[in-house]
C-alpha cells in the first residue's frame, strides 16, 4: 500500500526557511507526480506544485519565486522548501501523490504537518 | 485565477435524506472538477473526480453532476459517517479549492 508520511519542524521563525520531507513506502517516487497542499487555519487549501517522476517540477505563479520541490531517488522521499516565510504561510502541509495528471486527483495523501510561522 | 465558491458553507440534515452540495466556478472549467471529503485531523479522501466519477472504494450514495460553471455533489441517503467537510476543486486552469462545506447531522 502507498503510504506517505510528511516530517520537519513544526516551528519557523518569519523570514527563515520551511523544511520539510515526505517520505513514501509502497510506491517509486519515479513513477508518478508527487505534491505539495497546504490548509490554511479558516480551511482554504492550495496547491503548493508537484515534482513528477523525471524530477521536472511545477509551481503556482503564487508561489514560484520561493518554493522548490526536490527528490532523492534513493531514499524514495521528496522535499518542499518554501524561503521567506511569513506568519501567513502558518498550515497543515500534505503531500500526495497526484494519481493521473489525466484528471488531477490527488490519491494518496499524508496524515499532515501543522507548520507554525512565528517569532 | 479561477475562483470556486462553495454552498452552503454549513449544512445540516437528517439520517437518511438526501443531500446536495454545490460547488460554482468563476468560469466555465469544462468539468475538470473533483471532489474531496476530509474528517476531523485526517487527511483529505478522493471521492468524485472529473464531475461524476467515483473513486474505487466510495459508497455509491455519493454522486456527482454538473457541466460549465456549476457542479454537485449529492448523497443520496445521509449515513452518521459521511459527517465531514466537502471540497471541491477546479484543474481546468492552474488548480484552485472551493472554501468547503461542513455537513452535520441534525
Amino acid at each position: 500500500e502507498v503510504q506517505l508520511q510528511e516530517s520537519g519542524p513544526g516551528l519557523v521563525k518569519p523570514s527563515q526557511s520551511l523544511s520539510l520531507t515526505c517520505s513514501v513506502t509502497g510506491y517509486s517516487i519515479t513513477s508518478n507526480y508527487w505534491g505539495w497542499i497546504r490548509k490554511f487555519p479558516g480551511n482554504k487549501m492550495e496547491w503548493m506544485g508537484y515534482i513528477s517522476y523525471s524530477g521536472s517540477t511545477s509551481y503556482p505563479p503564487s508561489l514560484k519565486s520561493r518554493i522548490s520541490i526536490t527528490r532523492d531517488t534513493s531514499k524514495n522521499q521528496f522535499f518542499l522548501q518554501l524561503n521567506s516565510v511569513t506568519t501567513e504561510d502558518t498550515a497543515t502541509y500534505y503531500c500526495t501523490r497526484l494519481g493521473t495528471v489525466s484528471y488531477w486527483y490527488f490519491d494518496f495523501w499524508g496524515p499532515g504537518i501543522m507548520v507554525t510561522v512565528s517569532s | 485565477d479561477i475562483q470556486m465558491t462553495q454552498s452552503p458553507s454549513l449544512l445540516s440534515a437528517s439520517v437518511g435524506d438526501r443531500v446536495t452540495l454545490n460547488c460554482k466556478a468563476s468560469q466555465n472549467i469544462n468539468k475538470n472538477l473533483n471532489w474531496y471529503q476530509q474528517n476531523l485531523g485526517e487527511a483529505p479522501k478522493l471521492l468524485i473526480y472529473y464531475t461524476n466519477n467515483l473513486q474505487t472504494g466510495i459508497p455509491s450514495r455519493f454522486s456527482g453532476s454538473g457541466s460549465g460553471t456549476d457542479y454537485t455533489l449529492t448523497i443520496s441517503s445521509l449515513q452518521p459517517e459521511d459527517v465531514a467537510t466537502y471540497y471541491c476543486y477546479q484543474y481546468n486552469s492552474g488548480l484552485t479549492f472551493g472554501s468547503g462545506t461542513k455537513l452535520e447531522i441534525k
